[in-house]
């Protein structure tokens, strides 16, 4: 079963605008990591935020995380035709099966030049 | 850069015939995962190996599917018999965790195609 669910499950954009996409969980984490796939290609870890973490950021990334609400968001600012993929939340859980990390859906990001 | 190695990229093979992927972890690396990717079911996890343990397979139809590590530079994923609905693109990844309470992050191979005819 998915642990993590994206929210939306597709999103269309302009170049320079903002892309939101998030992702829901279900059980104790130790992290979230958000990866990107390209068509045809591997997973590429982007960045992660710990339990203990409100919010990240790396260059146009910011991930923001709510523990309470077992929910992350990952906004990708002045978007650009190159940013055009697939985006995955992965949970780490906490526990006995630490270190497994457990994918979402996805979203998949489409930015217009 | 260290990467993760698949073998094959791509495989066409009919129904009922053996299918065997191989994946070379990133040395170092002490968790092993496979991951199955469908346009239906999104990214499924099969197996998670820790140490070269297997620590969870409960994704895995286990009356077709296997998966081993016979050493740390190998781990493999066995399909026998397969069938039509096998068909996805399978991703060995490979990671560092350490304790508890460390991060795992993952590095994937480029997958293998895999189409059961």
């Amino acid at each position: 079963s998915q642990q993590g669910e994206e929210d939306p499950q597709a999103l269309s954009i302009q170049e320079g605008e903002n892309a939101t996409m998030n992702c829901s969980y279900k059980t104790s984490i130790n992290n979230l990591q958000w990866y990107r796939q390209n068509s045809g290609r591997g997973l590429v870890h982007l960045i992660l935020i710990r339990s203990n973490e409100r919010e990240k950021h790396s260059g146009r990334l910011r991930v923001t995380l709510d523990t309470s609400k077992k929910s992350s968001s990952l906004l990708i600012t002045a978007s650009r035709a190159a940013d055009t993929a697939s985006y995955f939340c992965a949970t780490e859980e906490y526990g006995t099966s630490y270190g497994k990390l457990t994918f979402g859906q996805g979203t998949i990001l489409t930015v217009h030049p | 850069d260290a990467r993760v190695t698949q073998t094959p990229r791509h495989k066409v093979t009919e129904m009922g015939q053996e299918v065997t992927m191989r994946c070379q972890p990133i040395l170092g690396h002490n968790t092993v995962f496979w991951y199955r990717q469908t346009m239906m079911q999104g990214l499924e996890l099969l197996a998670y190996f820790r140490n070269r343990a297997p620590l969870d397979d409960s994704g895995m139809p286990k009356d077709r599917f296997s998966a081993e590590m016979p050493d740390a530079t190998l781990a493999t994923l066995k399909i026998q018999p397969s069938e039509p609905r096998d068909s996805a693109v399978y991703f060995c990844a490979s990671g560092l965790s350490v304790g508890n309470s460390g991060a795992n992050v993952l590095t994937f191979g480029a997958g293998s195609r895999l189409t059961v005819l």
